[in-house]
């Protein structure tokens, strides 16, 4: 079945600066990726997604990379503010088509003021 | 759009009661449903995959008998967790979907405490 690693497990950045969250799938199949974010006892919230016949999407300061060669696909927070901080996960379809999601073991972001 | 409303939000019930929580997509009719488990500082496990009109999926490792699933509408799915005992204690969170592959969208979860 599908397994998604995903690092890191913990990022400290300044306000201002980037942040990279990484993740590997292993289902060739997989076509559908959404990243989501998820504040403390709160609901996980979709902040984007792509789909395999993308390389890259961009929404504002949220942008996701997808090398469907190397089979990982990478989140890009640019100008971070201390309202990003929160856990993120990634996540993958399990399989072409797939309903089901199979999530990253997330990363828990600190934006340092 | 796309809003996912679970009720209770937070349960404290003694060893051996049922609960039951709700799943309601409020604004579209969502063909599938998912019951997803959360511990402290985990990723979400999922649970079982339910669509409406049928028997919902589990996942290896989850007792059916012990978490009851219904899908009995296009905007409606409860877990009953049988006869609790302190072990599940955890978050439970629904998630709802038109159609796959499409975004998933979250319930605000319930925090179960058993005692």
């Amino acid at each position: 079945g599908e397994n998604v690693e995903q690092h890191p497990s913990t990022l400290s950045v300044q306000e201002g600066d980037s942040a990279v969250i990484k993740c590997t799938y292993s289902d060739s199949a997989s076509n559908y990726f959404p990243w989501y974010k998820q504040e403390l006892g709160k609901r996980p919230q979709l902040i984007i997604d792509i789909r395999s016949n993308v390389g890259e999407k961009k929404d504002q300061r949220i942008a996701v990379t997808l090398n469907k060669t190397a089979k990982h696909f990478s989140l890009h927070i640019t100008e971070t503010q201390p309202e990003d901080s929160a856990v993120y996960f990634c996540a993958a379809s399990l399989g072409q088509g797939a309903q089901k999601l199979v999530f990253g073991q997330g990363t828990r972001l600190t934006i340092n003021p | 759009g796309a809003v996912v409303s679970q009720h209770p939000s937070w349960v404290i019930c003694k060893s051996g009661t049922s609960v039951k929580i709700e799943c309601r997509s409020l604004d579209f009719q969502a063909t599938t449903m998912f019951w997803y488990r959360q511990f402290p500082k985990q990723s979400l496990m999922l649970m079982a995959t339910s669509n409406e009109g049928s028997k919902a999926t589990y996942e290896q490792g989850v007792e059916k008998d012990k978490f009851l699933i219904n899908h009995a509408s296009l905007t409606l799915s409860t877990l009953t967790v049988t006869s609790a005992h302190p072990e599940d204690s955890s978050f439970y969170i629904c998630s709802a979907m038109r159609g796959g592959p499409q975004p998933q969208h979250f319930g605000d979860g319930t925090r179960l405490s058993i005692l």
